[in-house]
């Protein structure tokens, strides 16, 4: 599985979007870019993932550079309850379960 | 449609003893995985179990093993405990299958203190 790279920390005023970044410059063809969180001491959140095109759903927007060697994740409008640490994961072949988890980023949202 | 469950919660072991806990996926879901995270090593991968054969593992020694029942519920046993299994196990299901990538859903965690 390709790795990826993530600040280690971010802030973000509650009530605006929030922008975290990912590169994953070794990622192959067939490989896809998921986003989870984890609120501390509880088992990770699925968000969101992709191949190649941008993708939106209810918790956030995914928007994968046309070379697909970046990402970002936003949430549009942060709440306080948005703190948490954000990984991105790049995952491979179909029929491999496994995350390959990184140190993620850990985004705080200011009241 | 209920999420995945992990029982015990919480569990306090003695060193040399050994461990075994559970995971129910949710309904429908073939594919159970399960992960170790501690403060120093993060999340790390341990294996995955699909129609009730291990289909990946990851680095562990052969302390930590598995088993996934017809039911797709799985356990996993850590046997003669050290200090360093100390940590939040956690379980994750997936629908699983080789005719895409999905989405895994992890449980709350057993967290495990060896003493």
């Amino acid at each position: 599985d390709a790795k990826t790279t993530q600040p280690t920390s971010m802030d973000c005023a509650e009530g605006r979007a929030a922008n975290l970044p990912c590169n994953h410059s070794t990622i192959s063809g067939n490989e896809y870019v998921y986003w989870y969180r984890q609120i501390h001491s509880q088992g990770p959140q699925y968000i969101i993932h992709g191949l190649k095109n941008n993708e939106t759903n209810e918790m956030a927007s995914l928007i994968i550079t046309e070379d697909r060697k970046s990402s970002t994740l936003i949430l549009p409008h942060a709440t306080l309850r948005d703190t948490a640490v954000y990984y991105c994961i790049v995952r491979g072949n179909f029929g491999n379960e496994k995350l390959t988890f990184g140190t993620g980023t850990r985004l705080t949202i200011i009241p | 449609k209920a999420g995945v469950t992990q029982t015990p919660r919480y569990l306090i072991k003695t060193r040399g003893q050994q461990v075994t806990l559970s995971c129910s996926p949710i309904s429908g879901h073939r594919s159970v995985s399960w992960y170790q995270q501690t403060p120093g090593q993060g999340l790390q991968f341990l294996f995955e179990y699909f129609s009730e054969t291990q289909r990946n593992k990851g680095n562990f020694p052969g302390r930590f093993s598995g088993r996934q029942f017809s039911n797709s519920r799985s356990e996993m046993n850590v046997s003669t405990l050290e200090l360093g299994d100390s940590a939040l196990y956690l379980c994750a299901s997936s629908l699983g299958g080789n005719r895409g990538t999905y989405e895994q859903y992890f449980g709350p965690g057993t967290r495990l203190t060896v003493t």
